[in-house]
């Protein structure tokens, strides 16, 4: 059973579109990280957030982490055909924080951006 | 420094049979982990190893699936009399202590005719 729930599962757009993933739990975790996943590989790691309102960013990707560290969002601006792919949020140890890092993932949602 | 590295890539097998994956993470990364990923699904934990003890089993780990991770580098994932609902990606990540950074490998892709 996954605890993480992601939306939407698919999107599809033009480029240059702006898009936001969510990412919501039931649980919290350590911290929450989120990753990039192409067909045949394994997940790159993009971002760690760790503390409740964290804001990253990194180039054109802005990664939002809520006050109570439940939810979270991933929103890419102007997007390129090079940003297709899978994303993936994980929650980090345990549901309440327990051991080991082991991750828990959400469902993913399959962005494509068509040129 | 090459990466985690997995393999076979690919595995194709018959119902019944036993099938055996290797994982070789990042050299000096002393947590291992297994995950399995079914289409338009994220990863699912199957187990973590830290060094060569296996400190967590999922409970999707059944009985006919075993890990080890006998000198505490490389590990197998092994699967007796393999169902087709054992069809998926199987991943493996390495870390070090003290850091939540995971590095997966490209996984090892399933088919169970």
């Amino acid at each position: 059973t996954q605890l993480l729930e992601q939306s939407p599962q698919f999107l599809s757009i033009q480029e240059g579109e702006n898009l936001t993933v969510y990412c919501n739990s039931s649980s919290v975790f350590s911290s929450l990280q989120w990753y990039r996943q192409e067909p045949g590989e394994g997940p790159v790691l993009l971002v760690t957030v760790v503390t409740g309102g964290e804001v990253k960013k990194l180039k054109r990707l802005t990664f939002q982490f809520g006050d109570a560290r439940k939810d979270s969002s991933l929103h890419i601006t102007a997007a390129q055909p090079g940003d297709t792919g899978l994303y993936l949020c994980a929650g980090v140890g345990g549901a309440g924080g327990t051991s080991y890092g082991k991750l828990t993932f959400g469902q993913g949602t399959i962005l494509t951006v068509h040129p | 420094d090459t990466g985690v590295s997995q393999d076979p890539r690919h595995k194709i097998t018959k119902r019944g049979q036993n099938v055996t994956f290797r994982c070789d993470p990042i050299s000096e990364h002393n947590r291992l982990y297994w995950y399995r990923q079914t289409l338009g699904q994220g990863p699912e934990f199957l187990t973590y190893f830290q060094n060569e003890a296996q400190l967590e089993k999922s409970r999707l780990l059944s009985d006919r699936f075993s890990a080890e991770r006998p000198k505490g580098s490389f590990s197998t994932l092994e699967i007796q009399r393999t169902e087709q609902g054992d069809s998926a990606m199987y991943l493996c990540a390495s870390t070090t202590l003290g850091t939540d950074t995971q590095y997966f490998g490209p996984g090892t892709r399933l088919t169970v005719l």
